[in-house]
């Protein structure tokens, strides 16, 4: 199975500040015939299910704002947030769909500093 | 607008049976693969079951493998977990998604509970 293993496991920003999650995979998750990284971040708010913001690593989803930014570097991935709202206190999960069991981060905490 | 809607859940005895249900209304279900996510409380996500969209294709993870069985109903755009042999650890908020390898729609989720 391929390991997700995010850091930190929470991380407290002042409002107006970068944010920065880091995730990290046990083995490439990059198909080359397409050079796509098979990479996706979610965003959870308490008693909600989760809502997707990036997939193929970079790729932000309709309606996402645009202070959300995803990176990668070989099989290390970052989520970025530019210039941190009050809205975006959540749990954030990476996800790999590259192989069979589809696996998770174990999730960082955002939260206001 | 894309809807999916669960319903199921509740509280069992270990060794015990639920099954949960999901309807989707919003996008062609019949033409995506969908998966079944669960949530220990408190704890991070855990892929349970993917289906394609033609149930030719099912994928179980480990933990649940011989005890949960996924299923659809393509002409009423439902998807199913027959969940048997329950136990504690089985305890989770479980969610409904559509399976693009990443998840866009996801159910509301249904709570679990397996205790005696």
């Amino acid at each position: 199975d391929i390991v997700m293993t995010q850091s930190p496991d929470s991380l407290a920003v002042s409002l107006g500040e970068r944010a920065t999650i880091n995730c990290k995979s046990s083995q490439s998750v990059l198909f080359s015939s397409n050079n796509k990284n098979y990479l996706a971040w979610y965003q959870q708010k308490p008693g909600q299910a989760p809502k997707l913001l990036i997939n193929w690593a970079s790729t932000r989803e309709s309606g996402v704002p645009d202070r959300f930014s995803g990176s990668a570097s070989g099989t290390d991935f970052t989520l970025t947030i530019s210039s941190l709202q009050a809205e975006d206190v959540a749990v954030y999960y990476c996800q790999q769909y590259f192989d069979t069991p589809r696996t998770f981060g174990q999730g960082t905490k955002l939260e206001i500093k | 607008q894309v809807q999916v809607v669960q319903s199921g859940g509740g509280l069992v005895k270990p060794g015990g049976s639920l099954r949960l249900s999901c309807t989707v209304s919003g996008f062609s279900f019949s033409d995506n693969y969908m998966s079944w996510i669960r949530q220990a409380p408190g704890k991070g996500l855990e892929w349970v079951s993917y289906i394609s969209n033609t149930a030719t294709i099912i994928y179980y993870a480990d933990s649940v493998k011989g005890r949960f069985t996924i299923s659809r109903d393509n002409a009423g755009n439902s998807l199913f977990l027959q969940m048997n042999s329950l136990r504690v650890e089985d305890t989770a908020v479980y969610y409904c998604a559509r399976d693009s390898g990443s998840y866009d729609h996801w159910g509301q989720g249904t709570l679990v509970t397996v205790s005696s």
